[in-house]
């Protein structure tokens, strides 16, 4: 079975400074991994994938990922934090089949 | 090109009803797959639709069911509402089942409250 472990209910940072949302996953077989990000009464926004390549992903907003399979981990970065980027973040996984498992979440709180 | 449309947006029913939910999906997208989301459990994995067919179902109760129509729209039904069930439902598309470069759109999601 799959799982996804978010260990961070919550990261604080301050305006301007880089960010990191840490993932680490399980699963069998090559692993497609995700990030979503959710504001406030809205859906899932997606970020960013890796599914193959180089191991540094680029996705919206200036957002990117390190996909590490040594340590089985796909953590979440930006160089420079921004208000507006507050918000409830998502890593997921699938393996081969179709079903997305999502880790518990981590709220970011960027502060001014 | 329009999102994921899910409606009604709120929803507030009493224990032991039903309801029924709806998502329609991005154009030219035929999978449909429907989540829950709460506080205590986070984001559960409901079922996932593709060309009328479920494809896949989580771990939930026989109360909860889903269809898919032919022109990809979906509904979800939960029966005998238990106010666990009070939760936000998301819904999310993909042009097809399975496949590498395949991500998921999702919806705005119908908060349903059981009282």
């Amino acid at each position: 079975a799959q799982s996804v472990a978010q260990p961070e209910d919550q990261v604080n940072v301050a305006e301007g400074n880089p960010l990191t949302v840490k993932c680490t996953y399980s699963v069998s077989g090559n692993p497609y991994l995700f990030w979503y990000v959710q504001y406030p009464n809205r859906g899932l926004q997606f970020l960013l994938k890796y599914i193959t390549g180089d191991n540094l992903v680029k996705g919206s907003y200036g957002f990117e990922a390190e996909f590490n399979k040594s340590q089985t981990s796909f953590h979440l970065k930006k160089p420079s934090a921004l208000v507006s980027d507050s918000a409830l973040y998502f890593c997921a996984v699938r393996d081969g089949g179709n079903m997305l498992t999502f880790g518990g979440g981590t709220r970011l709180m960027v502060k001014p | 090109k329009a999102g994921v449309t899910q409606t009604p947006r709120y929803l507030i029913k009493t224990r032991g009803q039903q309801v029924t939910l709806s998502c329609s999906p991005i154009s030219g997208h035929r999978s449909v797959s429907w989540y829950q989301q709460t506080p205590g459990q986070g984001l559960q994995f409901l079922f996932e639709y593709f060309s009328e067919t479920q494809r896949n179902k989580g771990n939930f109760p026989g109360r909860f069911s889903g269809r898919q129509f032919s022109n990809s729209r979906s509904e979800m039904n939960v029966s005998t509402l238990e106010l666990g069930d009070s939760a936000l439902y998301l819904c999310a598309s993909r042009r097809t089942s399975g496949g590498q470069n395949n991500e998921q759109f999702f919806g705005p999601g119908t908060r349903l409250t059981v009282l």
